[in-house]
């Protein structure tokens, strides 16, 4: 069965580091998301990416975010310098298409610890 | 703005006995709604949907009816297992402006005892 692989599954790195968590949607999906997770708490929306720009952000994707597909598989969200409260469980998600009967795959997401 | 209300937990059960988890939503429209479930160690997966009012989702033993007139969508599994024990996320999926982002509720833990 297709699944979305997200790598790596840990990472820890140091406030001010820049950090790349990587991700391979299902290989016919077009509709790429990601999402994180705080400890304890809800799963929140950050972005979409559809035909290789954003289609909508939140607003915990200021500047120091950013998305990009550099090839036909790879899915990739970049925290140029990241802060303590980036700490969390980052999820990438694809769709095949926009339909809202469509639902979303996850990954088995990333955690991201900041120290 | 669209929002989802769970429960809060943890519901701790014995195994064999029922489970309801309860979920309401607020929308404008029609969305899609979704239960998901993290187990322990892992990502989301899909549990289970209904894309329309009455329609009844079900998987694994567990089901969840769209309830317009209440804007509920309530998980229910007649008898639980301790391998159910996980955390269960109620969410829409609504068009918007975007391309069909997900809104989560705050998630219940369930545990379960054998």
């Amino acid at each position: 069965e297709p699944e979305v692989t997200q790598t790596p599954s840990h990472q820890v790195t140091q406030m001010g580091q820049e950090v790349i968590l990587r991700c391979v949607p299902i290989s016919n999906h077009l509709y790429f998301y990601w999402y994180r997770q705080i400890l304890g708490q809800k799963v929140e929306f950050l972005v979409s990416f559809y035909n290789n720009e954003i289609s909508e952000k939140s607003e915990i994707f200021d500047d120091q975010f950013s998305v990009e597909r550099p090839d036909g598989s790879n899915f990739t969200l970049k925290i140029r310098s990241t802060k303590l409260e980036d700490s969390a469980m980052y999820f990438c998600a694809s769709r095949g298409d926009r339909g809202t009967n469509t639902e979303a795959f996850f990954g088995q997401g990333t955690r991201l610890t900041v120290v | 703005g669209n929002s989802v209300t769970q429960m809060e937990g943890p519901v701790t059960l014995s195994e064999e006995a029922f489970l309801t988890i309860n979920c309401t939503y607020t929308a404008t429209g029609y969305p899609s709604l979704f239960w998901y479930v993290q187990y322990p160690g892992e990502g989301l997966q899909l549990l289970l949907k209904a894309t329309k009012a009455d329609d009844k989702g079900s998987n694994k033993g567990f089901e969840a009816t769209y309830r317009k007139e209440t804007t509920s969508f309530h998980l229910e599994k007649g008898s639980v297992q301790v391998s159910d024990s996980a955390v269960y996320f109620c969410a829409l999926q609504q068009l918007s402006g975007g391309y069909n982002k997900l809104i989560f509720g705050a998630g219940t833990r369930l545990a379960v005892h054998p």
